[in-house]
Parts: structure tokens; sequence; C-alpha cells
């Protein structure tokens, strides 16, 4: 079994509806991510969480939320989805004692129509 | 502030030629590097990083990297390319002194021919 579990793989949803895009994980690692991918910008974060009680924003948080419901899991909903959402999102993890690589799961793709 | 650079999209190579991916970065203290490979409908993985001390690092599949500090590079190299490599790259780079999130450049899709 993968260490960080992403559901849906793939989702196609129409405009205005709302997704949410669950993460696991197995390491027992404190720290989670979420990025979304698109073709030619490389890896954006939308937000990313040191603890269960700890939510912070990345680079391009508006039109998504997230919640970190406990140490191994962190979900991202986009409340009214909108085609420019269309993306490959990954979630990832990292060990608060070192030095901060991380470990991605293996991404859902996205696409709203 | 950090940033990283991968200057080119596509790097296209023979199989058996070495290979270099290349990669600078920016950090107003000292870097912590990475690499990260991402096959095609996967996730990234972990490649190697570079933390202290020698500046040429070894990671996984053959690869290694050479970090320098004046030029604030930290090009991805391989001695002899298999077409298995081809694959998408990342460079990321973190402030030691700063925040804890890697920032990555865009990628850099290596495509060796055979």
């Amino acid at each position: 079994d993968a260490d960080v579990t992403q559901t849906p793989r793939n989702r196609i949803t129409k405009t205005g509806k709302r997704i949410m895009l669950e993460c696991s994980q197995t390491k027992g690692h404190d720290r989670m991510y979420w990025y979304r991918q698109d073709p030619g910008l490389g890896l954006r974060l939308i937000y990313y969480s040191f603890d269960v009680k700890d939510i912070n924003k990345g680079e391009i948080s508006d039109g998504y939320s997230v919640s970190r419901q406990a140490q191994a899991k962190f979900s991202l909903s986009l409340e009214s989805a909108i085609p420019n959402q269309t993306a490959l999102y990954f979630c990832a993890t990292s060990d608060l004692h070192n030095t901060g690589e991380l470990f991605f799961g293996e991404g859902s793709r996205l696409t709203v129509l | 502030a950090q940033s990283v650079a991968q200057p080119e999209d596509q790097v296209n190579v023979a199989e058996g030629n070495p290979l270099t991916v290349k990669c600078t970065y920016s950090v107003s203290g000292n870097p912590y590097l990475f690499w990260y490979v991402q096959y095609p409908n996967r996730g990234l993985q972990f490649l190697l990083k570079y933390i202290t001390g020698d500046n040429l690092v070894k990671g996984s599949y053959g690869f290694e990297a050479e970090f320098n500090k004046s030029q604030t590079s930290f090009h991805l190299k391989k001695p002899s390319a298999l077409v298995s490599d081809s694959a998408l790259y990342f460079c990321a780079v973190r402030d030691i002194g700063g925040s804890y999130i890697p920032t990555f450049g865009r990628g850099t899709s290596l495509i060796v021919h055979p």
C-alpha cells in the first residue's frame, strides 16, 4: 500500500459543483501539503498544515479550502469548481525532524467542465 | 525570498550518453537543495538532496548532483542515460534559516532516445 494515498485519482465535474479531494498517510508525518501542477508552471502550493491545529495558505489558496481531520488526513475542497481549476493535484507529507524532503501521493486529476 | 530556475523546458539525450539537467537557485541564507523525478501518471519521487558537506551528492538510480555555491547551481547529472530515465525532473530549494516550505522549479522534461 502507498504511504500517501489520494482519492479520487480522477474526477470530472461541472462548473459550480463542490469537490473534495482526500489525502491520507501512513508515514506518521506531522506536515501535510496540497500542491497543484499545471504544465509549464511546475508545482504551486495551495495550503499546508504543520499539525492538526495548524492550517496555512500557500501561494494560490483562493477558491480552495482545507480540513485537517487528523494527523493522517488532509482534505482539499473546491467549494464551487471553475474550469481554470482543472489540474493535477498532489498531496505531500514531510517529517518535522528531517531536512524537508517531501513524500508525494500519486495525484488526483480533476477536470472541471 | 527563495526561488529556483530550471532554464530548460526539455533536454534530449541519446541513450548511453551523459546527461545534465540544470538548476539555479536564490536564497537569502544557506540552501537545502532537492531533486525529484516524476514518471508519467505518477507522483513526484525524491531523488537526492544537498544539505551540507561534499558538493557532489549521489542519489537514486545512478543520479548525482553537484552543488556550486559561487554559481548558485545544483545541476543533476548521470554518466550514462537510460531510456527509462525519461521523465519530468524538478529542482527545489529551501532556505535553511527561513520557511520550511520548499520552492519548486517549473520542471525539465528529459527525453532519452534509444
